[in-house]
C-alpha cells in the first residue's frame, strides 16, 4: 500500500531554521512528484510546489519561494522541506503529497505540525 | 494565477439530502480540476480527479461535474460521515490553487 509518513511535530523560535520530512513507501518514489501543502490554523488549503525526486525539478509558488526550499533523498524515499529563518507566520501544518500524473495530490502525509513563537 | 472561488462557505443539510457545492475559476481550463475532502483533524482525501473521475474507494455518492470555469460536487445522499471540508483544486497552471474551502455539517 502507497503511504506518506511525515516527520514529528516541531516547535521552533524565530529565526531558527527546520527540516521537516516525508517518507514514501509502497512505490516506486523516484517515478512520482511529491509536492507540499500548507494549512494555516483555521485556514484552508495552500499549495506551496512540488519537486520530483529523479532529477529534482522542482516548481515552486511564487508565494513561497525563497522562503522555502523543497528537496528529495533518492536513497531513503524522503522527500524534505526546508526553511532558512523561520517566522511566527509559518506556524501551520504542513501536508505533504504524491502527485499522480504530474496533476493531483493522490496519497497524503499526515501532517507535521509547525509552531514558531518566541 | 488562477482564482478558485467556492460556494457556498457553509452548508448544513439532513442526512438523506442531495447537496451541491459549487467551485467557479477565473479563466477556463479544460478540466483539470480535483475536489478533495478534509475531516476535522485528519489530512486531505482525493475524492474526483479530472473533474468527474472517481477515485477509487470513493463511494458512488460522490458525483463531479462541470466544465468550462464552473464545476460541482453533489453528494447524492449525504451521510453522517460527510461532514467535512471539502475543497477544489486546479491543476491546469502553476501555481496550483484551491478553492477557499465549503464547510458541510449535518
Amino acid at each position: 500500500d502507497v503511504e506518506l509518513v511525515q516527520s514529528g511535530a516541531e516547535v521552533k523560535r524565530p529565526g531558527e531554521s527546520l527540516r521537516i520530512s516525508c517518507t514514501g513507501s509502497g512505490y516506486s518514489f523516484t517515478n512520482y512528484w511529491i509536492g507540499w501543502v500548507r494549512q494555516m490554523p483555521g485556514k484552508g488549503l495552500e499549495w506551496m510546489g512540488i519537486t520530483h525526486p529523479h532529477d529534482s525539478d522542482t516548481k515552486y509558488n511564487p508565494s513561497f519561494q525563497g522562503r522555502v526550499s523543497m528537496s528529495t533523498d533518492k536513497s531513503s524515499n524522503t522527500a524534505y522541506l526546508q526553511w532558512g529563518r523561520l517566522q511566527a507566520s509559518d506556524t501551520a501544518m504542513y501536508y505533504c503529497g504524491r502527485v499522480y500524473g504530474g496533476n493531483y495530490f493522490d496519497y497524503w502525509g499526515q501532517g507535521t505540525l509547525v509552531a514558531v513563537s518566541s | 494565477d488562477i482564482q478558485m472561488t467556492q460556494s457556498p462557505s457553509t452548508l448544513s443539510a439532513s442526512v438523506g439530502d442531495s447537496v451541491t457545492i459549487t467551485c467557479r475559476a477565473s479563466q477556463i481550463f479544460n478540466n483539470w480540476l480535483a475536489w478533495y475532502q478534509q475531516k476535522p483533524g485528519q489530512a486531505p482525501r482525493l475524492l474526483i480527479y479530472k473533474a468527474s473521475g472517481l477515485q477509487n474507494g470513493v463511494p458512488s455518492r460522490f458525483v463531479g461535474s462541470g466544465s468550462g470555469t464552473e464545476y460541482t460536487l453533489t453528494i447524492t445522499s449525504l451521510q453522517p460521515d460527510d461532514v467535512a471540508t471539502y475543497y477544489c483544486q486546479q491543476y491546469k497552471s502553476y501555481p496550483w490553487t484551491f478553492g477557499q474551502g465549503t464547510k458541510v455539517d449535518i
